[in-house]
Order: C-alpha cells, then sequence, then structure tokens
C-alpha cells in the first residue's frame, strides 16, 4: 500500500479555491487515488476519485500529474461547513478473489475555513 | 444510494461487559466491510477485513478473541468488543465496498463507545 503524505493543517478564508497536495511517491500502476472528507464524531465521507490527469465533480477537482507521484484536491470556493479533515488514500482493489481493498488512512490535512 | 448505517450510534457500558456494534448496508450488497477505530484527533487505524461467509482478518496488533467479527449477510457486519475496559473507548467506523472489484467504499457514521 502507497504511504502517503499531506500537510498537518490549512487555513483558508471562505470564498477562496483550496488546493491540498499529496505525495505518494511509490504508488503502484493499478492504485488509484481517492479523498475523502471526515466531520468529528462522523464516519469519512467520498469526495473523489482519480487515476491519471483530471476529474471533476459537482464539489472538487483532482489533479494528477504524469508520473502520479502527487496528487492534487482543489475545493472551490470553501465555506464555513468545508471545514473538515481530508484524507488522500492510495489503492488498489485485489484481484485475487478475496476483493479486499484496504484503504490506509495517513494523518489527513485539517482545513479550517475562516469567516 | 450507498448508505451504510451503524447501530448504536453511541453506547456507555461498564468495564467487563461486551458490547455488540451492528454495520449495515442499507441499499446495496457488501461482500467486504470493514472496521477501523478511530481515538480522539488522530486519523482511522483498520482493525479488521471481513467477507461475508468467511473469517475476518484482523491487522497486526488487533486482538480477534477481543474483537469479535461476524459478516452473516451481505448486507450485515457486527463487532462485538469483548470484556471492555476503558482503553477501549474509542470511536468505531465501519465501511462496506460493494461488489469484489469496485473501487469504492462507503462508510457508516460510526459508533462511540466509552467504557467506564
Amino acid at each position: 500500500l502507497a504511504k502517503t503524505t499531506q500537510p498537518i493543517s490549512m487555513d483558508s478564508y471562505e470564498g477562496q479555491e483550496v488546493n491540498i497536495t499529496c505525495s505518494h511517491n511509490n504508488i503502484a500502476t493499478n492504485d488509484y487515488i481517492t479523498w475523502y472528507q471526515q466531520f468529528p464524531s462522523q464516519g469519512p465521507r467520498f469526495i473523489i476519485q482519480g487515476y491519471k490527469t483530471k476529474v471533476t465533480n459537482e464539489v472538487a477537482s483532482l489533479f494528477i500529474p504524469a508520473d502520479r507521484k502527487s496528487s492534487t484536491l482543489s475545493l472551490p470556493r470553501v465555506s464555513l461547513s468545508d471545514t473538515a479533515v481530508y484524507y488522500c488514500l492510495v489503492g488498489t482493489p485485489s484481484y485475487s478473489g478475496a476483493g479486499s481493498y484496504q484503504l490506509t488512512f495517513g494523518k489527513g490535512t485539517k482545513l479550517s475555513v475562516i469567516p | 444510494g450507498a448508505v451504510v448505517s451503524q447501530h448504536p450510534s453511541w453506547v456507555i457500558c461498564k468495564s467487563g461487559t461486551s458490547v455488540k456494534i451492528e454495520c449495515r448496508s442499507l441499499d446495496f450488497q457488501a461482500t467486504t466491510m470493514f472496521w477501523y477505530r478511530q481515538f480522539p484527533k488522530q486519523s482511522l487505524m483498520l482493525m479488521a477485513t471481513s467477507n461475508e461467509g468467511s473469517k475476518a482478518t484482523y491487522e497486526q496488533g488487533v486482538e480477534k478473541d477481543k474483537f469479535l467479527i461476524n459478516h452473516a449477510s451481505l448486507t450485515l457486519s457486527t463487532l462485538t468488543v469483548t470484556s471492555a475496559h476503558p482503553e477501549d473507548s474509542s470511536f468505531y467506523i465501519c465501511s462496506a465496498k460493494p461488489g469484489t472489484y469496485s473501487y469504492e467504499q462507503y462508510f457508516g457514521p460510526g459508533t462511540r463507545l466509552t467504557v467506564t
């Protein structure tokens, strides 16, 4: 399982775009990159997932360079409700038949949005 | 879609007693479910992986006789904390994966366990 490194914390003002970068130097060929958001005392919530280049959905964009050794989660125009911990995870399903897809959570990035 | 529930959402028990936590996938069948533990201000730590109809696989350092996991159906997995002690107090979160080759994983809301 590829190890990930993220900034421990970030601050941003409301309305700004926030970019959180994650390093995963030993990402494997079959690994996907997934970002989760977690509010206190809640389970993580899926934000976005990608393999290469750029992925965009209604809440975020994910930029992945060609070497895939890093990825950047972009949150447009953050609001106070985006204050949370954001986790970057790298992994791949096991095709051995067991179907396990373990997610190893790093320390995450605590994003604080300031009014 | 893809909703995972946990019950109870919080529980307080006395030291030495056992507590069962349920994890259900409400609108999909989960071939694999995972159990995590999260201490305050720390990240999630994977405890075990359970596949329907087979024994759970525990992570290193997790006592399988203390944390009993049963995945009896494609929509239900249970975690039983046996002979609970105050150090078992934590936030327990389950997640479920729809399908063998799915990259997606959906998390429950978590269960806060306090052992007095």
